[in-house]
């Protein structure tokens, strides 16, 4: 089955101190990629996403990810934490360009980020 | 502004009683999608529409039902056939069902089932 899976539930951080959160996927083929952030109460924001090319993909607030179709993997990172990154962080997939399930995001359970001043 | 509107922020209602969630959005997007959200289960998506008077049912569409009669807007009805409807609700739309199109998400309905 399909599936994304975030290791982590919650991480805390210093301020300033860089971070990286993980996130595999299980899919036959190579999927379109997502992350998002949620502030407490609120909807999603996209941060980056990636569906083929340069494994190494920019986002907004400084976040970037590389994908690595060897580990099947996604992470989230960026060099510097700031307090205003506290949030809960979600990866998501779908199955790409065909088939009946395109446009179908399958999320991760979320990483709870902290961020201590 | 364009966006997703979300109504209303929190909602309460008794066991037993069918309540709507309201999804407006001014984006011109084709597509539009509900997800049910609780603690440590991310999002899972219960219904979805792709064009206006046709939709899919998603993961967990027990209990739920959704009418796309504007392109605008998707409410949803959380029926009492659902088991367990507390939760966070989220509605969200693309311009279209394909892979690579963003899919925006509004504020989210808190539902609290007393």
């Amino acid at each position: 089955a399909q599936s994304v899976t975030q290791p982590d539930i919650h991480i805390t951080v210093s301020e300033g101190a860089s971070l990286e959160l993980r996130c595999n996927y299980s899919y036959g083929a190579t999927p379109y990629l997502f992350w998002y952030v949620q502030s407490p109460g609120q909807g999603l924001q996209l941060l980056l996403k990636y569906f083929s090319g340069d494994t190494l993909v920019q986002g907004i607030k400084g976040f970037e990810a590389e994908f690595k179709r060897s580990q099947s993997s996604f992470n989230l990172r960026k060099p510097s934490v700031h307090w205003s990154d506290a949030a809960e962080y979600f990866c998501a997939a779908n199955p790409g360009a065909g088939g009946t399930s395109y446009g179908k995001l399958t999320f991760g359970q979320g990483t709870i980020l902290t961020v201590h001043p | 502004d364009g966006g997703i509107t979300q109504s209303p922020k929190y909602l309460f209602r008794k066991e037993g009683q069918n309540v709507t969630l309201s999804c407006e959005q001014n984006l011109n997007h084709d597509a539009m999608y509900w997800y049910r959200q609780d603690p440590g289960q991310g999002l899972r998506l219960i219904y979805y529409s792709q064009i206006v008077n046709d939709f899919q049912k998603g993961d967990i569409a027990e209990g739920y039902s959704v009418s796309r009669e504007k392109k605008e807007s998707f409410p949803l009805t959380v029926t009492s056939a659902q088991k367990n409807p507390t939760a966070f609700y989220l509605c969200a739309s693309s311009p279209v069902v394909t892979g690579t199109d963003t899919q925006y998400f509004g504020p989210g309905t808190r539902l609290t089932v007393l």
